[in-house]
């Protein structure tokens, strides 16, 4: 059974750093890209990048490039989204996101999301 | 610029059809898009993917009571015999080279 299962819900302050996560399993890790999407309080669902943990081949929205930094580790087939410095307009939540059809196919598997909240 | 546009609303009573639509800018109407439906308080789920010549696959367990089709660059979603649980959101998404992109979303109020 696929799965993607992310990391717990967070509570932080403006300015500090924050790297939260999403395990994949029941599929191959290294062969299909994983994204990651946000959704502020209310609002839709806005792509923030894509990752393929074979070679770490990185794809950022225009939106998100230079405020947030997606990675992998393919030893424990999670993926990473991180933030150096929060604002108080990063609290969201958070979904990653798998394309089990391979690049330019569609999210066909969720996460269960990531509550960040951020306090100023 | 691709764009996809979505009405903010619909509405249609219990045991009713309703078909959801899902426009993409000019100059992409060949592009497959998927939608995604969002329940009150839970994360999306992938309903499934559309293709401009109205081919659809869907997900893991989605009633037959979805159904997707195309024309030009509209790619609809027809729900029939509406039920109480699918009052949710629905977004639709696309993607190119190199990008991906969401719909605004449509709310589906079950009367």
């Amino acid at each position: 059974e696929v799965q993607l299962v992310q990391s717990g819900a967070e509570v932080k302050k403006s300015g500090e750093s924050l790297k939260i996560s999403c395990k994949g399993s029941g599929y191959s890790f290294t062969s299909y890209w994983i994204g990651w999407v946000r959704q502020m309080p209310g609002k839709g669902l806005e792509w923030m990048g894509i990752i393929y943990p074979g070679d770490s081949d990185t794809r950022y929205s225009p939106s998100f490039q230079g405020q947030v930094t997606i990675s992998a580790d393919k030893s424990i087939s999670t993926a990473y989204l991180q933030w150096s410095s929060l604002k108080a307009s990063d609290t969201a939540m958070y979904y990653c996101a798998l394309s089990l059809g391979g690049y330019e196919t569609p999210f066909d598997y969720w996460g269960q999301g990531t509550l960040v909240t951020v306090s100023s | 610029q691709l764009v996809l546009t979505q009405s903010p609303s619909a509405s249609a009573s219990l045991g009713a059809s309703v078909k959801l639509t899902c426009t993409l800018s000019s100059g992409h109407s060949s592009y497959a898009i998927a939608w995604h439906q969002q329940q009150p308080e839970k994360g999306p789920r992938y309903l499934m993917k559309l293709n401009s010549d109205g081919s659809h696959t869907k997900g893991d367990g989605i009633p037959d009571r979805f159904s997707g089709s195309s024309s030009g660059a509209e790619r609809s979603l027809t729900i029939s015999s509406l039920q109480s649980e699918d009052e949710a959101d629905y977004y639709c998404q696309t993607w190119g080279t190199g990008i991906v992109v969401f719909g605004a979303g449509t709310k589906l109020t079950v009367l």
